[in-house]
């Protein structure tokens, strides 16, 4: 079974600083689906990025991008210029493509962002 | 476009009672799932539907949880007879589901379950 650890249970930054949240699976399969969903305080989870495993080019959008090492499994988010809306809890989550193709997630990065 | 709609939004039980949710998907998706989101950990998919049928379920802990999907629309998750450890908060999701893995989920608010 596809495992997915987020090392770092919390953050803080001052604004418009930089921060990367760290993100590690564990699967035998070679190909496959990431993605960072973030949950904002008492607000509903939204989709950050998505990432899929052949592509070797990092997905960015905006002022967010991933760095994705598929040997070493491992898949950051860098969040530049942050700003007060992105405090929330971060998630990283693995898709399976063969089967239900069910969505794991990790434990989640709560990050604040400081004034 | 209206997002996902589940409700109630807080439900206070005893343990050993029973209780039920609510979800209406984004019109014309497919997919609806319900995930368990226990305090301080991320969602764990409990049931998956595709229209009317499950997909998967392994998750459920089918002793006391259930689910249905009338009609491919919304969908009802019941617990019966709730116990502590079921305080989480109960989200659901929908996506088009055009056969692709790479489908964006869309949440709903969630309801938060605490069981007394």
């Amino acid at each position: 079974a596809q495992t997915v650890t987020q090392s770092q249970p919390e953050m803080s930054v001052q604004e418009a600083e930089t921060v990367t949240l760290s993100c590690t699976y564990d699967t035998s399969e070679n190909n496959y689906y990431l993605f960072w969903y973030k949950q904002p305080p008492s607000r509903q989870m939204i989709l950050v990025i998505r990432q899929e495993a052949y592509k070797q080019q990092n997905a960015t959008e905006n002022r967010f991008s991933v760095n994705f090492q598929k040997a070493a499994k491992s898949f950051s988010l860098k969040i530049s210029d942050s700003q007060l809306g992105d405090t929330a809890m971060y998630f990283c989550a693995f898709r399976s493509l063969q089967g239900a193709q069910k969505l794991v997630f990790g434990q989640g990065t709560r990050l604040t962002i400081n004034p | 476009e209206a997002g996902v709609a589940q409700s109630p939004r807080y439900k206070i039980i005893e343990k050993r009672q029973s209780v039920a949710f609510w979800c209406n998907p984004i019109s014309g998706h497919a997919t609806l799932y319900w995930y368990q989101q226990i305090l301080g950990q991320g969602p764990k998919l409990l049931i998956q539907f595709q229209n009317n049928g499950v997909v998967d379920d392994s998750q459920l802990p089918k002793d006391r949880f259930s689910a249905e999907r009338l009609k491919g629309v919304d969908s009802t998750l019941k617990i019966q007879p709730a116990k502590l450890e079921d305080s989480a908060v109960y989200l659901c999701a929908s996506s088009l589901d055009r056969g692709l893995a790479s489908d964006t989920q869309y949440f709903g608010p969630g309801t938060r379950l605490t069981v007394l």
